[in-house]
């Protein structure tokens, strides 16, 4: 069964600076999913970012960018420039290609100083 | 993006009742619904996956018959919570998608649920 490590229970980061949040994955598989998932304290879940396994090249949104390293099963995510409402409980998800659960990793709680 | 409704997004029930969660796509036909319940500071534990028109599937542990799930049109997925006990109190989230495989999972807003 795939699993999704966070290491970070909680991290904190200065308003305008970069962070980076890691995700580590277990598969077997070779195409599949990565997302991040941001849920700040309306507890909405939020896409931030999502990669394709297939592809190389690292998926960018504005201020957010992953770092996606296949054969280390690594999907850390990067927010530069970090504001206040970026302060949340961040998820890293795997999903398999030929599958339609996602599987969460414990989260991260990011606190955003001013 | 998808729009996901969840209703309500508080209750209040008495010990030993039954509460009912509705999740609602808005804007698209959702094929498959999921249901969560999440504690605090913790990660979303995956409950059940609906699919329209047949029976839901429960993942270990899960007491379907506490956890009822009804997903009878493409854009509504009922859980109702059966009997409700105090250690039932959590915060529940359903996510629904088109159908495609690797895209995006939208997400109602949750249901807090206590039991009294």
């Amino acid at each position: 069964a795939q699993t999704v490590t966070q290491s970070q229970p909680e991290m904190s980061v200065q308003e305008a600076e970069t962070v980076t949040l890691s995700c580590t994955y277990d598969t077997s598989e070779s195409d599949y999913y990565l997302f991040w998932y941001k849920q700040p304290p309306s507890r909405q879940m939020i896409l931030v970012i999502r990669q394709e396994a297939y592809k190389q090249q690292n998926a960018t949104e504005n201020r957010f960018s992953v770092n996606f390293q296949k054969a280390a099963k690594s999907f850390s995510l990067k927010i530069s420039d970090s504001q206040l409402g970026d302060a949340a409980m961040y998820f890293c998800a795997y999903r398999s290609d030929d599958g339609n659960k996602l599987v969460f990793g414990a989260g991260t709680i990011l606190r955003v100083k001013s | 993006g998808a729009v996901v409704s969840q209703h309500p997004s508080w209750v209040i029930c008495k010990s030993g009742t039954s509460v009912k969660i509705e999740c609602r796509s808005l804007d698209f036909q959702a094929t498959t619904m999921f249901w969560y319940r999440q504690f605090p500071k913790q990660s979303l534990m995956l409950m059940a996956t609906s699919n329209e028109g047949s029976k839901a599937t429960y993942e270990q542990g899960v007491e379907k018959d506490k956890f009822l799930i009804n997903h009878a049109s493409l854009t509504l997925s009922t859980l109702t919570v059966t009997s409700a006990h105090p250690e039932d109190s959590s915060f529940y989230i359903c996510s629904a998608e088109r159908g495609q495989l690797g895209t995006e999972a939208f997400f109602g807003q949750g249901t807090r649920l206590t039991v009294v």
